[in-house]
């Protein structure tokens, strides 16, 4: 049983806070690493996929790193918008595991206004 | 509006029984994922398919078959129900390998009773 493990499980940030979070996976056996933002109510919705240890995504106010050699990723989100409030995913893919995403429990994040 | 396409939104039966769930994927994406989220749980991987083959079984339960069809379009058919079945089940679709994002319908929310 893979392990993936986000931390904090929850989030409270004050508009305009910056505030990351993180995902822990196994260091061995890494294929490729994806964030998913999910407003409640709504899906998934995809944020990134990290191949490469050492790489870096940007998209807008938010931002990803890869570190596959310790087995972990944070997300940063600069300048919380109340928008942003959502549950931010992260899903491992091993090299052995076909192409099963395994999920972990998420990073509930509320940024009051 | 992620162009995955999820029947029924809500689907309310009883014990016992069987349904079936209709995924429509985004247009251009091979590849079809289902997911069931239940209470206090995070997304499980359920079963992929690629262009109408079986590419990787996660802990879904012998109850449960799919299949994707020539043109694409995946069903989840789940059988002699229980009320631990009660779950919002999802699909994601995505152009071909796990190395790309995965764009999730509005998902099949079900509930036994």
């Amino acid at each position: 049983i893979l392990n993936v493990e986000q931390s904090p499980q929850s989030l409270h940030v004050q508009e305009g806070d910056s505030t990351n979070f993180t995902c822990s996976f196994p260091s061995s056996n890494f294929y490729a690493l994806h964030w998913y933002r999910w407003e409640t109510a709504k899906s998934p919705e995809a944020l990134f996929v990290m191949t490469l240890n050492g790489d870096e995504k940007k998209k807008g106010r938010i931002s990803a790193t890869l570190n596959t050699k310790e087995g972990y990723s944070y997300l940063y989100i600069k300048g919380s918008q109340p928008e942003d409030s959502a549950t931010y995913l992260c899903a491992f893919l091993g090299y052995n595991a076909g192409n099963m995403l395994t999920f972990g429990g998420g990073t509930r994040l509320m940024v009051k206004p | 509006d992620s162009g995955v396409t999820q029947t029924p939104k809500h689907l309310i039966t009883a014990t016992g029984q069987r349904v079936t769930l209709r995924c429509s994927p985004r247009s251009g994406d091979l590849s079809v994922y289902w997911y069931q989220q239940s209470l206090d749980q995070g997304l499980q991987f359920l079963i992929q398919y690629y262009n109408g083959e079986e590419r990787a079984k996660g802990n879904i339960l012998e109850r449960f078959s799919a299949q994707q069809f020539p043109d694409l379009h995946s069903e989840l058919n789940l059988s002699s129900l229980e009320l631990g079945d009660s779950a919002l089940y999802f699909c994601a679709s995505s152009e071909g390998t796990s190395n790309q994002p995965q764009h999730f319908g509005d998902g099949t929310r079900l509930s036994i009773l």
